[in-house]
């Protein structure tokens, strides 16, 4: 069983929808935890950290549950651009060393 | 202001070549890390390095991988009698002091082992 799992999708969905997607981490001792955002053949990009009680930044809602061990990132009123991968990320330390990647979630927003 | 870069962008090697790829940090970073990402897949963690100290190399999947980071800037990933297996993208990141888990990546280097 792999340490960070997500659905690899392919989401697809109209333009407008809001969209959820959940990854689950195996290792209970993980400390910190983000989402990162990678289009077509480029690199990762840091979209948001995920922070227990929560964090919003404008279209983009993450949540942490420490007890069900899982993260989940919500979409609002998706955009074309907003089609990429999305990439769960996570480190079993507060500072870096070994970071964990799930394989990511595939999304599609169609007009 | 200038991101990580890497060089070069893709390679082709035949089986049992050795190739060395190249990681520019962004200045300051004291972080440095390499990821290889197969297709498909999420990137694989193989090393880290804080300043020229590599802390961790437990992601490397063979002896046929080394990395250095001499001075502390640049750094040079080394893979040794090249496989197909070996085939992927390598990305390297780096993060700034006091921030290790932001991590900006370079592009990566493509490489093809035929």
């Amino acid at each position: 069983r792999k340490e960070v799992e997500q659905d690899p999708g392919p989401f697809n969905v109209p333009e407008g929808a809001t969209v959820a997607f959940n990854c689950t981490y195996s290792n209970s001792a993980s400390q910190s935890f983000f989402w990162y955002r990678q289009d077509c053949r480029k690199e990762p990009k840091l979209l948001m950290s995920v922070y227990s009680s929560g964090n919003e930044d404008g279209r983009f809602t993450a949540q942490l549950n420490r007890a069900s061990q899982y993260i989940s990132l919500l979409i609002r009123d998706s955009k074309l651009s907003d089609s990429a991968t999305y990439l769960c990320v996570v480190n079993r330390y507060s500072s870096a060393s070994k970071i964990i990647f799930g394989s990511g979630t595939r999304l599609s927003i169609r007009p | 202001g200038a991101g990580v870069s890497q060089s070069p962008r893709y390679k082709v090697a035949k089986r049992g070549q050795d190739v060395a790829l190249r990681c520019d940090p962004i200045s300051g970073h004291v972080s440095l890390f390499w990821y290889q990402q197969a297709l498909g897949q999420g990137p694989e963690f193989l090393t880290y390095f804080q300043n020229e100290a590599q802390l961790d190399k437990s992601g490397l999947p063979s002896d046929r991988f080394f990395a250095e980071r001499p001075e502390g800037s640049v750094s040079t990933l080394k893979i040794q009698r090249t496989q197909q297996e070996d085939s992927a993208v390598y990305l390297c990141a780096s993060s700034p002091r006091g921030a290790q888990n932001e991590q900006y990546f370079g592009p990566g280097t493509r490489l093809t082992v035929t």
